[in-house]
Protein backbone atom coordinates (compact mmCIF):
# COMPACT_ATOMS: atom_id res chain seq x y z
CA UNK A 1 0.00 0.00 0.00
CA UNK A 2 1.69 3.20 -1.16
CA UNK A 3 2.10 6.43 1.11
CA UNK A 4 0.84 9.50 0.22
CA UNK A 5 3.42 12.49 -0.19
CA UNK A 6 2.36 16.30 -0.35
CA UNK A 7 2.77 18.17 -1.79
CA UNK A 8 4.05 17.16 -5.04
CA UNK A 9 6.57 20.06 -5.45
CA UNK A 10 7.74 22.76 -4.11
CA UNK A 11 9.30 25.75 -5.01
CA UNK A 12 11.25 27.76 -2.53
CA UNK A 13 14.12 30.38 -1.82
CA UNK A 14 17.49 30.27 -0.38
CA UNK A 15 16.77 30.36 3.65
CA UNK A 16 13.02 29.54 3.35
CA UNK A 17 11.86 26.39 5.14
CA UNK A 18 9.85 23.80 4.16
CA UNK A 19 7.43 20.78 5.28
CA UNK A 20 6.97 17.70 3.35
CA UNK A 21 4.16 14.79 4.51
CA UNK A 22 3.53 11.34 4.05
CA UNK A 23 0.44 9.50 5.54
CA UNK A 24 -0.95 5.76 5.25
CA UNK A 25 -4.50 4.40 6.00
CA UNK A 26 -3.07 2.15 8.16
CA UNK A 27 -0.31 2.49 11.30
CA UNK A 28 2.94 2.00 10.30
CA UNK A 29 6.22 0.25 11.37
CA UNK A 30 8.09 2.43 10.09
CA UNK A 31 9.06 5.77 7.67
CA UNK A 32 12.48 5.98 5.98
CA UNK A 33 13.23 8.99 4.49
CA UNK A 34 15.57 9.72 1.13
CA UNK A 35 16.74 12.30 -0.77
CA UNK A 36 17.50 11.86 -4.55
CA UNK A 37 19.19 14.18 -6.95
CA UNK A 38 18.70 13.95 -10.55
CA UNK A 39 20.52 11.06 -12.11
CA UNK A 40 21.99 9.82 -8.53
CA UNK A 41 20.98 7.18 -6.57
CA UNK A 42 18.70 7.65 -3.14
CA UNK A 43 20.41 8.51 -0.01
CA UNK A 44 19.30 7.67 3.20
CA UNK A 45 18.29 10.58 5.48
CA UNK A 46 16.37 9.02 8.52
CA UNK A 47 14.28 6.29 9.60
CA UNK A 48 11.70 7.09 12.71
CA UNK A 49 10.29 3.43 14.01
CA UNK A 50 8.36 4.97 17.64
CA UNK A 51 5.14 7.01 17.68
CA UNK A 52 5.71 10.28 19.12
CA UNK A 53 9.38 10.30 17.86
CA UNK A 54 10.94 13.09 16.58
CA UNK A 55 14.62 12.95 15.54
CA UNK A 56 16.71 14.91 12.66
CA UNK A 57 20.38 16.50 12.18
CA UNK A 58 21.58 19.51 11.25
CA UNK A 59 18.49 21.65 9.37
CA UNK A 60 16.79 18.48 8.27
CA UNK A 61 14.46 16.82 11.07
CA UNK A 62 11.59 14.73 10.75
CA UNK A 63 8.55 13.47 13.50
CA UNK A 64 6.29 9.98 13.14
CA UNK A 65 3.18 10.97 14.67
CA UNK A 66 1.51 9.05 17.93
CA UNK A 67 -0.59 6.59 15.46
CA UNK A 68 2.07 6.02 13.44
CA UNK A 69 0.07 7.31 10.18
CA UNK A 70 1.53 10.11 8.99
CA UNK A 71 5.48 11.51 9.12
CA UNK A 72 6.46 14.87 8.15
CA UNK A 73 10.19 16.08 7.17
CA UNK A 74 11.18 19.74 8.20
CA UNK A 75 14.03 21.53 6.43
CA UNK A 76 14.82 24.94 8.16
CA UNK A 77 16.90 27.42 6.15
CA UNK A 78 16.66 25.64 3.28
CA UNK A 79 20.27 25.61 1.61
CA UNK A 80 20.78 25.03 -2.33
CA UNK A 81 22.37 21.50 -1.83
CA UNK A 82 18.83 20.24 -0.62
CA UNK A 83 17.01 20.62 -3.89
CA UNK A 84 16.13 17.15 -5.10
CA UNK A 85 13.60 14.58 -4.93
CA UNK A 86 12.54 13.51 -1.81
CA UNK A 87 10.97 9.73 -0.98
CA UNK A 88 9.36 8.88 2.21
CA UNK A 89 9.23 5.21 2.48
CA UNK A 90 7.33 3.10 4.62
CA UNK A 91 6.92 -0.56 5.71
CA UNK A 92 3.07 -1.29 7.05
CA UNK A 93 1.17 -3.42 9.28
CA UNK A 94 -0.60 -4.54 6.00
CA UNK A 95 2.32 -5.62 4.51
CA UNK A 96 2.63 -9.45 4.11
CA UNK A 97 6.60 -8.91 4.81
CA UNK A 98 9.38 -6.41 5.98
CA UNK A 99 9.68 -4.62 2.27
CA UNK A 100 9.64 -0.87 1.77
CA UNK A 101 7.22 1.19 -0.20
CA UNK A 102 7.71 4.27 -1.53
CA UNK A 103 5.51 7.53 -2.23
CA UNK A 104 5.66 9.17 -5.41
CA UNK A 105 8.28 11.58 -4.07
CA UNK A 106 8.19 15.17 -3.73
CA UNK A 107 10.25 17.56 -5.81
CA UNK A 108 12.13 20.36 -3.86
CA UNK A 109 13.62 23.22 -6.05
CA UNK A 110 15.74 25.95 -3.68
CA UNK A 111 16.50 29.06 -5.85
CA UNK A 112 19.02 31.58 -5.26
CA UNK B 1 34.63 2.95 1.56
CA UNK B 2 31.86 0.08 1.85
CA UNK B 3 29.63 0.90 -1.01
CA UNK B 4 27.57 -0.26 -3.04
CA UNK B 5 28.90 -0.76 -6.95
CA UNK B 6 26.26 -0.75 -9.71
CA UNK B 7 27.44 -1.68 -13.53
CA UNK B 8 27.34 -0.73 -15.73
CA UNK B 9 26.23 2.99 -15.22
CA UNK B 10 24.73 3.04 -18.88
CA UNK B 11 23.57 -0.40 -20.85
CA UNK B 12 21.56 -0.21 -24.47
CA UNK B 13 20.37 -2.98 -25.53
CA UNK B 14 18.31 -4.19 -28.29
CA UNK B 15 14.46 -4.87 -27.99
CA UNK B 16 14.54 -8.36 -26.86
CA UNK B 17 18.10 -8.66 -26.38
CA UNK B 18 19.01 -10.85 -23.09
CA UNK B 19 20.62 -8.04 -20.91
CA UNK B 20 22.60 -8.29 -17.32
CA UNK B 21 22.81 -5.68 -14.44
CA UNK B 22 25.23 -6.23 -12.04
CA UNK B 23 25.40 -5.34 -8.42
CA UNK B 24 28.07 -5.65 -5.74
CA UNK B 25 28.49 -4.70 -2.32
CA UNK B 26 31.12 -4.62 0.43
CA UNK B 27 28.85 -3.89 3.16
CA UNK B 28 28.06 -7.54 4.18
CA UNK B 29 24.61 -6.93 4.07
CA UNK B 30 22.56 -9.68 4.27
CA UNK B 31 19.46 -8.35 2.10
CA UNK B 32 19.94 -7.07 -1.85
CA UNK B 33 17.46 -5.66 -3.70
CA UNK B 34 16.42 -4.64 -6.85
CA UNK B 35 14.37 -1.24 -7.77
CA UNK B 36 13.16 -0.07 -11.15
CA UNK B 37 12.51 3.15 -11.10
CA UNK B 38 11.03 5.14 -14.15
CA UNK B 39 11.25 8.75 -14.91
CA UNK B 40 9.86 11.16 -11.93
CA UNK B 41 8.19 7.95 -10.15
CA UNK B 42 9.30 6.05 -7.41
CA UNK B 43 11.54 3.19 -7.16
CA UNK B 44 9.24 0.37 -7.79
CA UNK B 45 10.74 -3.07 -5.85
CA UNK B 46 11.36 -5.75 -8.32
CA UNK B 47 12.18 -8.57 -6.01
CA UNK B 48 14.78 -9.00 -2.59
CA UNK B 49 17.08 -11.96 -1.37
CA UNK B 50 17.31 -12.03 2.18
CA UNK B 51 20.69 -14.24 2.42
CA UNK B 52 20.09 -17.49 -0.76
CA UNK B 53 16.22 -16.45 0.40
CA UNK B 54 14.84 -15.13 -3.09
CA UNK B 55 11.13 -12.93 -2.46
CA UNK B 56 9.74 -11.91 -6.14
CA UNK B 57 6.76 -9.01 -6.30
CA UNK B 58 3.91 -10.34 -7.13
CA UNK B 59 3.28 -7.48 -10.01
CA UNK B 60 7.07 -8.52 -11.20
CA UNK B 61 7.15 -9.64 -14.86
CA UNK B 62 8.16 -13.15 -15.56
CA UNK B 63 10.94 -11.28 -17.77
CA UNK B 64 12.89 -10.26 -15.02
CA UNK B 65 15.02 -13.17 -13.30
CA UNK B 66 17.62 -12.55 -10.47
CA UNK B 67 20.59 -14.49 -9.17
CA UNK B 68 22.58 -14.39 -6.22
CA UNK B 69 25.19 -16.02 -5.98
CA UNK B 70 26.98 -15.08 -3.42
CA UNK B 71 26.52 -12.09 -0.28
CA UNK B 72 28.46 -9.70 -1.87
CA UNK B 73 26.88 -10.33 -5.96
CA UNK B 74 23.89 -9.48 -7.42
CA UNK B 75 22.42 -9.60 -10.79
CA UNK B 76 19.37 -8.82 -12.41
CA UNK B 77 18.65 -10.40 -16.41
CA UNK B 78 16.01 -9.13 -18.08
CA UNK B 79 15.03 -11.79 -20.74
CA UNK B 80 13.76 -10.10 -23.56
CA UNK B 81 13.51 -6.56 -23.05
CA UNK B 82 10.57 -4.47 -24.13
CA UNK B 83 10.65 -0.50 -24.92
CA UNK B 84 8.37 -0.19 -21.57
CA UNK B 85 11.49 -1.50 -19.58
CA UNK B 86 13.70 1.17 -20.15
CA UNK B 87 14.07 2.66 -16.69
CA UNK B 88 16.78 3.36 -13.96
CA UNK B 89 17.54 -0.32 -12.00
CA UNK B 90 18.53 0.67 -8.60
CA UNK B 91 19.88 -1.98 -6.50
CA UNK B 92 20.20 -1.97 -2.63
CA UNK B 93 21.17 -3.33 0.52
CA UNK B 94 20.25 -3.58 3.98
CA UNK B 95 21.96 -4.89 7.16
CA UNK B 96 19.07 -6.88 8.14
CA UNK B 97 15.55 -8.42 7.05
CA UNK B 98 12.63 -8.44 9.30
CA UNK B 99 11.38 -5.63 11.68
CA UNK B 100 12.36 -2.95 12.31
CA UNK B 101 13.84 -2.29 9.10
CA UNK B 102 17.35 -1.14 8.60
CA UNK B 103 17.87 1.45 6.19
CA UNK B 104 18.40 0.87 2.63
CA UNK B 105 22.14 1.89 0.54
CA UNK B 106 21.42 2.15 -2.68
CA UNK B 107 23.86 1.64 -5.63
CA UNK B 108 24.24 4.58 -8.45
CA UNK B 109 21.91 3.23 -10.37
CA UNK B 110 22.27 1.38 -14.12
CA UNK B 111 20.18 3.41 -16.47
CA UNK B 112 18.74 0.93 -18.89
CA UNK B 113 17.94 2.29 -22.60
CA UNK B 114 16.36 0.14 -25.60
CA UNK B 115 16.34 0.42 -28.80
Amino acid sequence: QQPVQSPQAVILREGEDAVINCSSSKALYSVHWYRQKHGEAPVFLMILLKGGEQKGHDKISASFNEKKQQSSLYLTASQLSYSGTYFCGTDSFMNRDDKIIFGKGTRLHILP
Amino acid sequence: DAMVIQNPRYQVTQFGKPVTLSCSQTLNHNVMYWYQQKSSQAPKLLFHYYDKDFNNEADTPDNFQSRRPNTSFCFLDIRSPGLGDAAMYLCATSRTAGRPNSPLHFGNGTRLTVT
